[in-house]
């Protein structure tokens, strides 16, 4: 059974910084594409970051570029996000989701989210 | 970057019934669009991949069909545990972007 668990969130002031983390079982991490996804509170989803198997790939949604960095650990099984710079607007439940290529390319398992409020 | 826009917002209907969702891209996305449904306080559900394939597990009153710039969600025979929040997903380039959402009701 496939299974994200996403960690690290928590309340942060503006201006600050916050590392998730997101463990993955139940399939060969190490040969999906991983991305983030977020979702503020009473709003829709929006894609934040993704990363290639091999890390060798990535791509950032361009509000967060320069402040967010994706990366991931293989031997690990996890993938993670590390925030700087954090804004108001960055508030928002995060998760870790499967990003499977198949001819296409969809999100086929998510996390349970993991709430960043940035608030002084 | 690609818009989805979604149609309606919210929409109300009962037990039995069938309901269309439709989502219209800024430009052409052949076939990328993904739709995934979410509950309250739960990550979404992913249920149909490439317009119109339906995820393993996922029930067949569920359809999505279209191409280019516009998709429909299609749910037949609505049933109490359809009643939820769905999105659709562009996967032609990043970023992947979703639509604002259409919240199902129950009447």
């Amino acid at each position: 059974e496939v299974e994200l668990v996403e960690s690290g969130g928590g309340l942060v002031q503006p201006g600050g910084s916050l590392r998730l983390s997101c463990t993955a079982s139940g399939f060969s991490f190490s040969t999906y594409w991983m991305s983030w996804v977020r979702q503020a509170p009473g709003k829709g989803l929006e894609w934040v970051a993704n990363i290639k198997e091999d890390g060798s790939e990535i791509h950032y949604v361009d509000s967060v570029k320069g402040r967010f960095t994706i990366s991931r650990d293989n031997a690990q099984n996890s993938v993670y996000l590390q925030m700087n710079s954090l804004r108001a607007e960055d508030t928002a439940v995060y998760y870790c989701a499967k990003d499977t290529y198949s001819g296409s390319s969809f999100f086929d398992y998510w996390g349970h989210g993991i709430l960043v409020t940035v608030s002084s | 970057d690609i818009q989805m826009t979604q149609s309606p917002s919210s929409l109300s209907a009962s037990i039995g019934d069938r309901v269309t969702i439709t989502c219209r891209a800024s430009q052409s996305i052949s076939m990328y669009l993904n739709w995934y449904q979410q509950k309250p306080g739960k990550a979404p559900k992913f249920l149909i991949y490439s317009a119109s394939s339906l995820q393993s597990g996922v029930p067949s009153r569920f359809s999505g069909s279209g191409s280019g710039t516009d998709f429909t969600l299609t749910i037949s025979n609505l049933q109490p545990e359809d009643f939820a929040t769905y999105f659709c997903q562009q996967s032609y380039n990043v970023p992947k972007t979703f639509g604002q959402g259409t919240k199902l009701e129950i009447k």
